[in-house]
C-alpha cells in the first residue's frame, strides 16, 4: 500500500501568511493527488487535483505543486475563512490512501 | 446540481449489520465511479471502498476483511454499502463520494454527501 505522511499535523498562522503543508507518498504517484479541505461538521471540499490543478471556483490563492513522492499545497495569502482541516489523498493505486490531515488555525 | 444523500446509519451492537444508501442526482449516475469513504470521531479520512460506472471494478479497504459489500443500481441512481459483523472501530460518518471523471475508476472526488453517522456500541 502507499503511505501517504503529511506535515506538519498542525498550524497556527495570520491572515496574509504563506502558508505551506507537505505530503510525501511511499513511492512514486506521478502526480495522481489531490488536496481536500474539511471544516468542522461538513464533508471535504476539493481544492486541488493532479497535484497542480484548481479546482473550479476555489480561490487561485490555494495552489499545488510537485510529482513523484513530494507535494506541497500553498496558500499564497491566508484568509479567515481558510481555517479548517486539510488533507491530501493519493489516486494512483488501490488502496486510496489520505494523509492523516493538517489542522490549520487563523490566529 | 449534484446531489448525493446518504441514509441508513445509527445505533448498531457490535456484530450486527448496517445497510448504507446513497441517492444520487443531479449527474448520469451510471457514468461515474463512486467511493464510500470514512471518519472516525475527531480523526482524519479512510478510503473504504470504490465501484466502476457498471459495478464490473470493485476494490475495498485491506482492513475490512470481506465484512463490507459495494453495490450500486443504475436503474435507480442508488449506492450502497452493506456492513456485516460490525466493531466499535467501525464507528464513524460514512460518506457517499462521486470520482470526478466519467469513466475513470480512481480520480479524486469531486462531489460527497453530508454523510451517515454510524454507532458501534454495545
Amino acid at each position: 500500500d502507499i503511505q501517504v505522511t503529511q506535515s506538519p499535523s498542525a498550524l497556527s498562522a495570520s491572515v496574509g501568511d504563506r502558508v505551506t503543508i507537505t505530503c510525501r507518498a511511499s513511492q512514486s504517484i506521478s502526480n495522481w493527488l489531490a488536496w481536500y479541505q474539511q471544516k468542522p461538521g461538513k464533508a471535504p471540499k476539493l481544492l486541488i487535483y493532479k497535484a497542480s490543478s484548481l479546482e473550479s471556483g476555489v480561490p487561485s490563492r490555494f495552489s499545488g505543486s510537485g510529482s513523484g513522492t513530494e507535494f506541497a499545497l500553498t496558500i499564497s495569502s491566508l484568509q479567515p475563512d481558510d481555517f479548517g482541516t486539510y488533507y491530501c489523498q493519493q489516486y494512483d493505486r488501490f488502496p486510496l490512501t489520505f494523509g492523516q490531515g493538517t489542522r490549520l488555525e487563523i490566529k | 446540481e449534484v446531489q448525493l444523500v446518504e441514509s441508513g446509519g445509527g445505533p448498531v451492537k457490535p456484530g450486527g449489520s448496517l445497510r448504507l444508501s446513497c441517492a444520487a442526482s443531479g449527474f448520469t449516475f451510471r457514468t461515474y465511479t463512486m467511493n464510500w469513504v470514512r471518519q472516525a470521531p475527531g480523526k482524519g479520512l479512510e478510503w473504504v471502498a470504490s465501484i466502476s460506472s457498471e459495478g464490473r471494478y470493485i476494490s475495498y479497504a485491506d482492513s475490512l476483511k470481506g465484512r463490507f459489500t459495494i453495490s450500486r443500481d443504475n436503474a435507480k441512481n442508488s449506492l450502497s454499502l452493506q456492513m456485516n459483523s460490525l466493531r466499535a472501530e467501525d464507528t464513524a460518518v460514512y460518506y457517499c463520494a462521486r470520482v470526478a471523471v466519467e469513466m475513470a475508476i480512481n480520480r479524486e472526488v469531486d462531489y460527497w454527501g453530508q454523510g451517515t453517522l454510524v454507532t458501534v456500541s454495545a
